[in-house]
């Protein structure tokens, strides 16, 4: 599986867009972008996945760079709620394991 | 719907002991992967079962095991338990096609003492 580097922590003013970056240099073909987060204390939430183009749902878009080296992941209105670690993950399409780094602390601030 | 349940939420053991940990996937999943989760770290897969057949196993010594029921639902066994096994055990469940996503439980948390 590649290995991702995201950096250890971002901060975001309340309302603002926050703007996760993740590289994956080392991708390959046919190994999807999945971004998962965890708020304290719970288990990991999915948030979205792509492939090769742009993807938007009712929580995020996700912006894959034209050579899937790297991607970033958009909260388009944080909220406190939104607080948590991002975790940016590579992997091959559905039934394969995860493979969680240290991921982003994003801290949503009022 | 109900989400992917675990129970217990919390657990304490004493080093040596043996534990089990219960987990129910979503009503439909077909599939069910463990992950341990250390504090500060993120997860780390420990085993992938589908239809009841072990389909993945991370780097676990032999001491860990699992199984999956023919309702789905899955037991995660721990033996000889070490102090390095207190972490945040987590459950998660995934449709049997498609590509959706997983959808985890809120963990057990078991501290070994």
């Amino acid at each position: 599986d590649a290995k991702t580097t995201q950096p250890p922590s971002m901060d975001c003013a309340e309302g603002r867009a926050a703007n996760l970056p993740c590289n994956h240099s080392t991708i390959s073909g046919n190994e999807y972008v999945y971004w998962y987060r965890q708020i304290h204390s719970q288990g990991p939430q999915y948030i979205i996945h792509g492939l090769k183009n742009n993807e938007t749902n009712e929580m995020a878009s996700l912006i894959i760079t034209e050579d899937r080296k790297s991607s970033t992941l958009i909260l388009p209105h944080a909220t406190l709620r939104d607080t948590a670690v991002y975790y940016c993950i590579v992997g091959k399409e559905y039934g394969n394991k995860l493979v969680f780094g240290a991921g982003t602390i994003l801290r949503v601030k009022s | 719907d109900a989400g992917v349940t675990q129970s217990p939420t919390h657990l304490i053991k004493t080093r040596g002991q043996h534990v089990t940990l219960r987990c129910s996937p979503i009503s439909g999943h077909k599939s069910v992967s463990w992950y341990q989760q250390v504090l500060g770290q993120g997860p780390q897969f420990i085993f992938q079962y589908y239809e009841k057949e072990e389909r993945g196993r991370g780097n676990f010594p032999d001491r860990f095991s699992a199984r999956q029921f023919p309702n789905y639902s899955s037991e995660l066994n721990v033996n000889a338990l070490l102090l390095g096994d207190s972490a945040l055990y987590l459950c998660a469940s995934s449709l049997p096609t498609g590509n959706y996503g997983y959808t985890f439980g809120s963990g057990t948390r078991l501290t070994v003492v």
